[in-house]
């Protein structure tokens, strides 16, 4: 299976932007790209996902190489309310496959924002 | 929609009782999982299902049962608990078939085992 490599911790200032990474240099063709994050106490929610193409919602951005085999959260201006475990995974795009059913997530990159 | 619910919240129990975490979304989705989290780790994958009467073991399967009688309801049994149960266990679900799968999770049941 393919799998997600993210630094362990990062910090931001508030109200600058944040540029979280995560390597995934074995993703296959059929792998959407999937970000999460997760507050304290809380379970893990949707932020943002993305196949080829840099996508952009409400909560942050996603920018993809090229090649796929690395990806960016952006998060334009850090609050304090951004601080959580920031998630990277993948999820095959065929609901029927190995991939799509076992999704894994790793330890995630905790975010401090500094005031 | 209340999306994914799980109850109880909290729960202590004693080594070798069991019990079940119980967890139901009312948004007809297909997939559903567990997953438990130790402090300071991510997410493991403990059971999935991926329709009413159709079950399979994640990365952690061990000391859990499933079942899927219902596209709504999923929940997990510990057949007999013991202190490495001790987590946080969290319930999610999503749509099956060509999409990009975005999952929903619920609130967690924090789960200690004396």
């Amino acid at each position: 299976d393919a799998k997600t490599t993210q630094p362990n911790s990062m910090e931001s200032n508030e109200e600058e932007p944040v540029h979280l990474p995560c390597n995934h240099s074995t993703i296959s063709g059929t792998d959407y790209i999937h970000w999460y994050r997760q507050l304290p106490s809380q379970g893990p929610e949707y932020v943002i996902h993305g196949l080829t193409s840099n996508v952009n919602n409400r909560m942050a951005s996603l920018a993809i190489a090229e090649d796929r085999k690395s990806s960016t959260l952006i998060l334009h201006r850090a609050t304090l309310r951004d601080a959580a475990v920031y998630y990277c995974i993948l999820r095959d795009v065929r609901g029927n496959s190995g991939g799509y059913q076992k999704v894994t997530f790793g330890t995630g990159t905790k975010l401090q924002v500094i005031p | 929609n209340a999306g994914v619910t799980q109850t109880p919240k909290f729960q202590v129990l004693k080594t070798g009782q069991s019990m079940t975490l119980q967890c139901a979304q009312d948004m007809n989705h297909e997939y559903m999982s567990w997953y438990r989290q130790d402090p300071g780790m991510g997410l493991r994958l403990i059971h999935y299902s991926v329709g009413a009467g159709i079950t399979d073991q994640g990365e952690v399967p061990n000391g859990y049962n499933v079942s899927r009688s219902t596209t709504e309801d999923f929940p997990l049994r510990l057949l007999s608990a013991a202190p490495s149960q001790t987590s946080v266990y969290f319930c999610a679900s999503s749509p099956l078939g060509l999409g990009s799968g975005e999952q929903y999770f619920g609130p967690g049941t924090r789960l200690t085992v004396t």
